[in-house]
């Protein structure tokens, strides 16, 4: 148990579908993360929030959007994918973006499958 | 730009045996490393971090080494356990930029 819970943990969708993934933290953090992660592929980082506010949108298509109601819930709304979109989404958060520690509490993450 | 690699993509070791894994950087202003763990089916971990300032970490069975001339960082775990079966993820970062990842490398503890 990392105090960082998401949800689904598997979801597939076809290509005009919509979902949405859920991100929720119980460590009292400010700030919130989505990574995706490919196989042989670096963690790639896709969107920051710190305070609720979006701090870094890291050249994300505009079919992912994030959306962070508080600093312990973050979501990311997911419409008209493409396959190579398949991957494992991975929420994390620390106590402050760019706190210099690095140290990112990440949760199990979303297996996404866009068919 | 700067990139965060391993030497490895895979390593093998004897259950009870010191495994060592190994990470370049390219980045010469980065201040701080961290590994990450990732097991099966679960995100990744933070196992330690080291600061630039540094050379040398130690935690319980883990022991981080930073090379800074050669841009160098290595993971070592001595008297390696089946749970120690995972993905290890080597990081950088530099003051408040955010954290870059390496590919990983695949650690495997052979009973």
């Amino acid at each position: 148990e990392t105090g960082v819970t998401q949800t689904p943990r598997h979801l597939v969708m076809g290509m005009t579908n919509k979902k949405s993934l859920k991100c929720e933290q119980h460590l009292g953090h400010n700030a919130m993360y989505w990574y995706k992660q490919s196989a042989k592929k670096p963690l790639e980082l896709m969107f920051v929030y710190n305070f609720k506010e979006q701090t870094e949108n890291n050249s994300v298509p505009s079919r992912f959007s994030p959306e962070c109601p508080n600093s312990s819930h973050l979501f990311l709304h997911l419409h008209t994918l493409q396959p190579e979109d398949s991957a494992l989404y991975l929420c994390a958060s620390s106590p402050l973006a760019g706190g210099g520690t690095g140290e990112l509490f990440f949760g199990e993450g979303s297996r996404l499958t866009v068919l | 730009g700067e990139s965060v690699g391993l030497h490895l993509p895979t390593l093998s070791v004897q259950e009870g045996d010191n495994s060592i894994i190994n990470c370049a950087y390219s980045n010469s202003a980065s201040d701080y490393f961290i590994w990450y763990k990732q097991e099966s089916g679960k995100g990744p971990q933070f196992i330690i971090d080291i600061r630039s300032n540094m050379d040398k970490r130690q935690g319980q069975r883990v022991t981080v080494l930073l090379n800074k001339t050669v841009k160098h960082l290595s993971l070592q775990i001595a008297a390696t356990q089946p749970g120690d079966s995972a993905v290890y993820f080597c990081a950088e970062g530099f003051g408040n930029e955010k954290l870059t990842f390496g590919t990983g490398t695949r650690l495997t503890i052979i009973p």
